[in-house]
């Protein structure tokens, strides 16, 4: 089966403007997280999803940061306008939905420089 | 409130020799806890996860934990270190159960010298 897909694979964007992140899971994964790896710092948590709904965005950092995913398939991560501490490895992963799953498939990354 | 303490940003040892990767935790109710590898230019994977089963969980390529719950420790092992083995090593902590979200230590590059 195909895994997590995340692209683009690196983006380098300029103070200001606005960058779209996109992952499509593995397919019949309800649950979608993102994550996020600011250099030389842990890797932090940024929301969940069920299916199309928003269970945990607790990690979100501020509203510049928006995130949706469109029909329970896959999520966009929009950030508008980038800042420069927003740099950093965005990652993907994806799970299927029940009390047997434990660990997810993580996407490769999208690594994002703001300059 | 969870957390995840790796011991040490950088560990190099020989190949062939033990790997020893070091993880303690801390959660006010029993613990999911994960270790994922990133190799270089790729994702992070797992390689073994602890779901209050057997305490000695075994992973791919030869690791191994031990959850130790005095010791509110689980450290990742290996027997014999090869050179594939060099990469980033990351324990995490499950918050709220399988379905959660994980809480990550800050990780620990392994080097493996010939």
């Amino acid at each position: 089966e195909a895994g997590v897909t995340q692209f683009p694979s690196h983006s380098v964007i300029e103070k200001g403007q606005t960058v779209t992140l996109r992952c499509d899971p593995i397919s019949g994964h309800d649950n979608l997280y993102w994550y996020r790896r600011v250099m030389g710092k842990e890797i932090k948590f940024l929301l969940h999803f069920v299916k199309e709904s928003k269970q945990d965005e607790s990690g979100m950092p501020n509203n510049r940061f928006l995130a949706e995913r469109t029909g329970g398939t896959y999520s966009t991560l929009k950030v508008q306008p980038a800042e420069l501490e927003d740099s950093g490895v965005y990652f993907c992963a994806s799970s299927p939905w029940g009390t047997d799953n434990y660990g997810y498939t993580f996407g490769s990354g999208t690594r994002l420089t703001v300059v | 409130a969870q957390s995840v303490t790796q011991l040490g940003s950088h560990v190099s040892v020989s190949e062939g020799a033990l790997v020893l990767l070091r993880c303690n935790y801390s959660s006010s109710v029993p613990p999911y806890l994960f270790w994922y590898v990133q190799y270089p230019n790729q994702g992070l994977q797992l390689l073994l996860k602890y779901t209050s089963a057997a305490t000695l969980v075994k992973g791919i390529n030869g690791f191994e934990a031990e959850f130790k719950k005095s010791e509110t420790s689980f450290h990742l092992t290996k027997p014999s270190a090869h050179m594939s083995d060099a990469a980033e090593y990351f324990c995490a902590v499950s918050v709220g159960g399988s379905q959660g979200n994980l809480i990550f230590g800050k990780g620990t590059k392994l080097s493996v010298k010939p």
